[in-house]
């Protein structure tokens, strides 16, 4: 079936180091995609989305860059802060038999 | 706007005990969404809803019931709780249109099944 993962299960990063977390997916047909973060006891909250006729949008601070040829999309967080660590997941809401595939999540965790 | 609003925060139930999770939404979203979320793990699609009188299955959903008679309302059933039912569970809701199809969460539902 579809699927939609994520290369690391954890990323430490430096706190004012940049992050980038990695999203791999396998419908080629998938035309938009949402990243999620979640905090620590919280439900995941909606970062920043891309559609397909894009190879890169910007948001505060975070980047999405989509490469359709390998099918492969990241999130970067500049200057990543304490409040940045979270769960991060990638989303495809148009892939597979059920409305939303998530991936398994990547742990960012920032190191003071 | 409250947003997605889920209750209990917590609970404990004992083997074959049953409760139902509630879920209720403000934004008039149409479809609604029943996720698990097991410890280290992503989020496993229960039930879904697209409107009030449609739901369908998703990838896990035995050991659970669902209904939407209202629009707002989105409760999930557990008949016969089990241990492997021990998870946190979020309730979500989503609004497709031009601006797309982000989904918006509740707190979640933290359960033991002791």
């Amino acid at each position: 079936g579809e699927s939609v993962g994520l290369h690391l299960p954890t990323l430490s990063v430096q706190e004012g180091d940049n992050s980038i977390i990695n999203c791999a997916y396998s419908n080629s047909a998938s035309d938009y995609f949402i990243w999620y973060k979640q905090e620590s006891g919280k439900g995941p909250q909606f970062i920043i989305d891309i559609r397909s006729n894009m190879d890169k949008r910007q948001g505060q601070r975070v980047t999405v860059l989509l490469n359709k040829t390998v099918k492969h999309l990241s999130l970067q967080i500049a200057a990543t802060q304490p409040g940045d660590s979270a769960v991060y997941f990638c989303a495809d809401p148009t892939s597979g038999t059920y409305k939303y595939i998530f991936g398994t999540g990547t742990r960012l965790k920032v190191l003071a | 706007n409250a947003g997605v609003t889920q209750t209990p925060k917590f609970r404990i139930l004992k083997i074959g005990q049953s409760m139902t999770l509630q879920c209720t939404q403000d934004m008039n979203h149409n479809y609604m969404y029943w996720y698990r979320q097991d410890p280290g793990m992503g989020l496993k699609l229960i039930y879904y809803s697209v409107g009030a009188g449609i739901t369908d299955k998703g990838e896990v959903p035995n050991g659970y019931n669902v209904s939407r008679s209202t629009t707002e309302d989105f409760p999930l059933r557990l008949e016969l709780a089990a241990p492997s039912q021990t998870s946190v569970y979020f309730c979500a809701s989503s609004s497709p249109g031009p601006l797309g199809e982000k989904l918006f969460f509740g707190s979640g539902t933290q359960l033991s099944v002791l």
